[in-house]
């Protein structure tokens, strides 16, 4: 059974631009969520995404948004890069939203210069 | 707000020295408490959940404990493969239904000398 997979695995862009992530969840898992992994803060939570509604939301600025479709698929999106966005975003799924196991995709390096 | 604490930051074993990763929290309402396993360059990688106080899970040579405020992950005759950082995370319950966040610790760094 295929893990969560993430693209691109890799990103170095300019402050001031945007980006989008796309993140596929483990077949048949319905819930996606996204994290920010920096050395100083950690493991800090995004969003959560289930049925295409987005069910939680973590402490981060309106230029962190992100969505999902139909067939559970999710994309995040930071517009206006700053230099303190540059982090690893990892993306989660699990079975259901009320699933207690989450399986983490591999990341993206994101690289603000 | 759910905080978190995981003690120590880093540590060193020599191979087949056991020892315990300790994770402290504060959280309304715990659903469950979680252990992750992280390689370098790679996301975690899911290894217990715990429900209630009292509640011990195994897996090879790790076992996870739990109590009201804190839990254990005692790793027994470690190797250098074990070299890994350990995170734990609390999840809260959610009246809603919705998978509430987990919210993690910083992590601890073992390292395993052969």
């Amino acid at each position: 059974k295929a893990g969560v997979t993430q693209t691109p695995r890799y990103l170095i862009k300019t402050r001031g631009q945007q980006v989008t992530l796309s993140c596929s969840p483990i077949s048949g898992h319905r819930s996606v969520s996204w994290y920010q992994q920096t050395p100083g803060q950690g493991l800090q939570f995004l969003f959560e995404y289930f049925s295409e509604t987005q069910r939680n939301k973590g402490n981060f600025p309106g230029r962190f948004s992100g969505r999902q479709f139909s067939n559970s698929r999710s994309e995040m999106n930071v517009s206006t890069l700053e230099l303190g966005d540059s982090a690893l975003y990892l993306c989660a799924s699990s079975l259901t939203s009320l699933s207690y196991e989450q399986y983490f995709g591999p990341g993206t390096r994101l690289t603000v210069t | 707000e759910d905080q978190v604490t995981q003690s120590p930051e880093a540590l060193r074993l020599q191979e087949g020295e056991s020892s315990s990763l300790n994770c402290s929290y504060t959280v309304s309402g715990l659903r469950g408490l979680f252990w992750y396993r992280q390689d370098p360059g790679k996301g975690p990688e899911f290894l217990f959940t715990l429900y209630s106080a009292g509640e011990e899970k195994e897996k090879e040579r790790l076992k996870a404990t739990l109590t009201k405020k804190e839990s254990f992950l005692h790793i027994t005759a470690p190797k250098p493969e074990d070299s890994a950082t350990y995170l734990c995370a609390v999840q809260r319950g959610n009246p809603a239904g919705a998978n509430s966040k987990l919210t993690f610790g910083k992590g601890i760094t073992l390292s395993v000398r052969p």
